[in-house]
């Protein structure tokens, strides 16, 4: 498996609270994404990362931010948690070189998090 | 945005019976990829296609690209118990975004 490490694996929040999720790769890759899997909705990319301190959003981002300001950490912040981001969360990485293997993505183990 | 439709969304076979998913993008696509994912696990990568017209086989596993770019199937012959999970594709804009389809849900009876 690719090395990367997302924290905490499992976590209970109250709403209105923050929330980090950590990412932690040992490859040194370029790309970084956070997704959310929701049951009817498959992986939805929140937000990715193409370089340190370079973020984009993607099609969920409304309530999350991210910061990558070093390339082995990606985190993403849910800034005032609702119920509606109970989901479970997966830190992906991408090479992003032209090869066969460059455009694949690793996936972590995913984060469970349920806002009460 | 990019928008990628997946059908169908479930499907429970009997053990020994074919399979297949279809993806749907609504732009063209520079790549497509197949992940599967075990129940209680991550999205393990398949493979990628990306020439017009692409198959590519992994055992009893056939990859297809569409002429257009635009469409992608997966077809798996004579399935068996260990092919159970969830199937995405997800394809690759030319920039950096991969979205993933919904996913098919596959069970296979005994």
């Amino acid at each position: 498996d690719a090395g990367i490490t997302q924290s905490p694996r499992h976590k209970v929040t109250e709403t209105g609270t923050p929330v980090t999720l950590r990412c932690h790769q040992t490859e040194n890759h370029r790309y970084m994404y956070w997704y959310r899997q929701d049951p009817g909705h498959g992986l939805r990319l929140i937000h990715y990362s193409y370089g340190v301190k370079d973020t984009d959003k993607g099609e969920v981002s409304d309530g999350y931010s991210v910061s990558r300001s070093k390339t082995e950490d990606f985190l993403l912040t849910l800034e005032s948690a609702t119920s509606s981001q109970t989901s479970v969360y997966f830190c992906a990485i991408r090479p992003g070189y032209y090869s066969e293997t460059g455009n694949t993505i690793y996936f972590g183990e995913g984060s469970w998090l349920t806002v009460v | 945005g990019q928008q990628v439709m997946q059908i169908p969304q479930y499907q429970h076979v009997q053990e020994g019976e074919d399979f297949t998913t279809y993806c749907n993008s609504s732009t063209t696509l520079s790549n497509i990829q197949w992940y599967k994912q075990r129940p209680g696990g991550h999205p393990v990568f398949l493979i990628q296609l990306v020439k017009s017209g692409e198959v590519k086989k992994q055992k009893r596993l056939t990859f297809q690209f569409g002429e257009a770019k635009k469409n992608s199937s997966l077809h798996i012959t004579a399935t068996q118990t260990t092919d159970v999970g969830t199937y995405f594709c997800a394809g690759l804009e030319y920039g950096n975004k991969l979205v993933f389809g919904a996913g098919t849900i596959l069970r296979v009876k005994s």
